[in-house]
């Protein structure tokens, strides 16, 4: 069955530093998402990414965030100066983006402690 | 705004009880809701989603939204010890389907 993945399971920065969270988005899907749920809160939407571009962001989605596509398989989520309220577990999802199909599927997560 | 509700719990139930879970939402222009479980430390996974009103069943799940109330609700029948997970409630908004989420409730189903 096919599954999304990321990389790594968890990860401890010190404020200031830059981190790369890292997906491997199911193959043939076209929408790819970031979303993020600090402990005891709601998930919430970071960003959405189609056709190699931005095509919705959040209010979080600041200037400090970014997503890249590298390649055909790496969906990546970079936060250039980490901050302690950014510590959160961020999980990846991808869409088919065709048919009837609604179902985001969702990677285990990153989780990022941020000292 | 205050867009999807939804009591964190946590709700204890015995093994074999019926488990309502529900939702309020404040947009009636949303349409699709779902319901996905999370269990400790991984993703959430989408059980069963619904269009508009109505009833969904899907074995020992049920899905069902009353939009003229902006409820919507998931009952277990059953219940079972592998169902203890968080059920988070969510629905989609816009072309690109970003996910809109309740805060989750816990659930502990005990033998």
């Amino acid at each position: 069955e096919p599954e999304v993945t990321q990389t790594p399971s968890h990860q401890v920065t010190q404020m200031g530093q830059e981190v790369i969270l890292r997906c491997v988005p199911i193959s043939n899907h076209l929408y790819f998402y970031w979303y993020r749920q600090i402990l005891g809160q709601k998930v919430e939407f970071l960003v959405s990414f189609y056709n190699n571009e931005i095509s919705e962001k959040s209010e979080i989605f600041d200037d400090q965030f970014s997503v890249e596509r590298p390649d055909g398989s790496n969906f990546t989520l970079k936060i250039r100066s980490t901050k302690l309220e950014d510590s959160a577990m961020y999980f990846c999802a991808s869409w088919s983006g065709t048919g009837y199909s609604y179902e985001q599927y969702f990677g285990p997560g990153t989780r990022l402690t941020v000292t | 705004q205050k867009e999807v509700e939804q009591d964190p719990g946590p709700l204890s139930v015995p093994e074999g009880a019926i488990v309502s879970l529900n939702c309020t939402y404040s947009n009636s222009a949303f349409q699709y809701f779902m319901w996905y479980r999370q269990y400790s430390r991984k993703g959430p996974e989408l059980l069963m989603y619904t269009y508009s009103s109505g009833n969904k069943e899907d074995g020992r799940f049920t899905a069902q939204v009353d939009k003229s109330s902006k409820y919507i609700s998931l009952f277990i029948r059953d219940s079972q010890p592998s169902d203890s997970a968080t059920y988070l409630c969510a629905t989609h908004a816009g072309n690109n389907r970003k996910l809109i989420w309740g805060l989750g409730t816990s659930l502990a189903v005990n033998p």
